[in-house]
């Protein structure tokens, strides 16, 4: 079973407008949560996280939001630029500091 | 350079072989991961190792193995290579609780 789900394999968003990236995870042991940016032939990088306590988290363009009761997080980017096209993954970290991914959504910003 | 390495970035082997991917940081990071990227899958965790000599399976360790007798060393090696290991292979690095990870560049292994 999948504990961390995007649903949503890609995303097309008009440059300037929100981007919403989605992602449920299964535990509700997890308290800490990340997202990663992943363009091509490169490794992943942090973008923002939060953490169990926090229902929302800001860094300029990007917000987390995160819903412990319904299990749900959220990342909006706004306004959405070209630059941010890339794959976006959630993940969620667990014992040890290990963390479990989701499968990523595509995010492409069209100009 | 300062940061996270991989090498090499780019191999192709055959099945049977004994192929070794190397993860080098510079940071002193205490925890050193290694993930594969998968279609579908996103990332994941192949092994982890909190600090030198101490190691642990992920989520996917089957015909893996790991070393670390040094802390900015974490060689990945593969030792007989099948087909369904031909992957992307990411490793990372942080220094503790609650903080984020960070990445190498990656490794693109095709086992022919």
């Amino acid at each position: 079973d999948q504990q961390v789900k995007q649903n949503s394999p890609s995303l097309s968003v008009q440059e300037g407008r929100i981007s919403i990236l989605n992602c449920d995870y299964t535990n509700s042991m997890f308290d800490y949560f990340l997202w990663y940016k992943k363009y091509p032939a490169e490794g992943p990088t942090f973008l923002i996280s939060i953490s169990s306590i926090k229902d929302k988290n800001e860094d300029g363009r990007f917000t987390v939001f995160l819903n412990k009761s319904a299990k749900h997080l959220s990342l909006h980017i706004v306004p959405s630029q070209p630059g941010d096209s890339a794959v976006y993954f959630c993940a969620v970290m667990g014992y040890g500091n290990k963390l479990v991914f989701g499968a990523g959504t595509i995010l492409r910003v069209k100009s | 350079d300062a940061g996270i390495t991989q090498s090499p970035r780019y191999k192709i082997t055959e099945t049977g072989r004994q192929v070794t991917l190397m993860c080098h940081q510079t940071w002193s990071h205490s925890y050193m991961f290694w993930y594969r990227q998968d279609l579908g899958h996103g990332l994941r965790l192949i092994y982890y190792s909190a600090a030198a000599d101490i190691t642990d399976k992920g989520e996917v360790p089957d015909g893996y193995v790991v070393s670390r007798s040094k802390t900015e060393n974490f060689p990945l090696t593969l030792e007989s290579a099948t087909r369904s290991q031909t992957s992307v292979y990411f490793c990372a690095s942080s220094d503790g609780t609650e903080s984020e990870q960070f990445f190498g560049p990656g490794t693109r292994l095709t086992v022919l």
